[in-house]
């Protein structure tokens, strides 16, 4: 069956501007995460969804990050007033439960986002 | 808070021969414990995983993997590389019975395999 996917694969942006990152999990699923990876380090969490609400939000970085999943399946990561710093990949991936300890996590290809 | 560190940044391998990537951990308990591979352009893909039994876990592509309490560690294995193994591989941790799902992952070691 169809993996995790991800669009676009590579956005390029200016400083300033705003950005809108999709990810399509795995048919089935109940949850979903985003995770960030800089150039050269391990994959950073950001956030976390049962269904449609956000169960962890802890990792994201400050309040220029949004996400949301309003009908369970789909989710849009978005980025107000993006900064050089915010270029990366943003992985998305999914598990097939939304509740109880710990599942593995199926990843997308993620989105590789640079900011001029 | 749980962290995770692999201490090679780099290892080159030749082909046919074997392959240990170290994995340390620093958790106050038994943490859960993945190891995933990066293909260049590609997304994170499940070797395998621990979360409780056997301490010596085998996954995909012939790798292995065994969990040492004493050590807090969690060292990946392959008795036989092949040139399809270069990649770049994760070792993970997830903390237990606490409801919560991040994964905290180490920096990666980037494998390259010599012919």
């Amino acid at each position: 069956g169809a993996g995790v996917s991800q669009t676009p694969s590579n956005k390029v942006t200016e400083k300033g501007k705003y950005v809108e990152l999709r990810c399509d999990p795995i048919s089935g699923h109940t949850a979903l995460y985003w995770y960030r990876q800089s150039l050269g380090q391990g994959p950073e969490f950001l956030i976390y969804f049962q269904g449609t609400g956000a169960a962890d939000d802890s990792g994201l970085p400050n309040d220029r990050f949004f996400a949301v999943r309003p009908e369970g399946s789909v989710s849009t990561l978005k980025i107000q007033r993006t900064e050089r710093g915010d270029s990366a990949v943003y992985l998305c991936a999914s598990s097939l439960r939304g509740s109880g300890d710990m599942e593995t996590q199926y990843f997308g290809p993620g989105t590789r986002l640079l900011v001029l | 808070a749980q962290s995770v560190t692999q201490p090679d940044i780099h290892i080159t391998v030749s082909e046919g021969a074997s392959l240990e990537l170290r994995c340390n951990y620093s958790y106050g308990a038994t943490p859960y414990l993945f190891w995933y591979v990066q293909s260049p352009g590609q997304g994170l893909q499940l070797l395998l995983k621990y979360f409780s039994g056997d301490t010596l876990v085998q996954g995909i592509k012939g790798f292995e993997a065994e969990f040492k309490r004493s050590q807090s560690s969690f060292n990946l294995r392959k008795p036989s590389v092949h040139w399809s193994d270069a990649a770049e591989y994760f070792c993970a941790v997830g903390a237990r019975n606490t409801g919560r799902r991040a994964l905290t992952f180490g920096s990666g070691t980037r494998l390259q395999v010599q012919p």
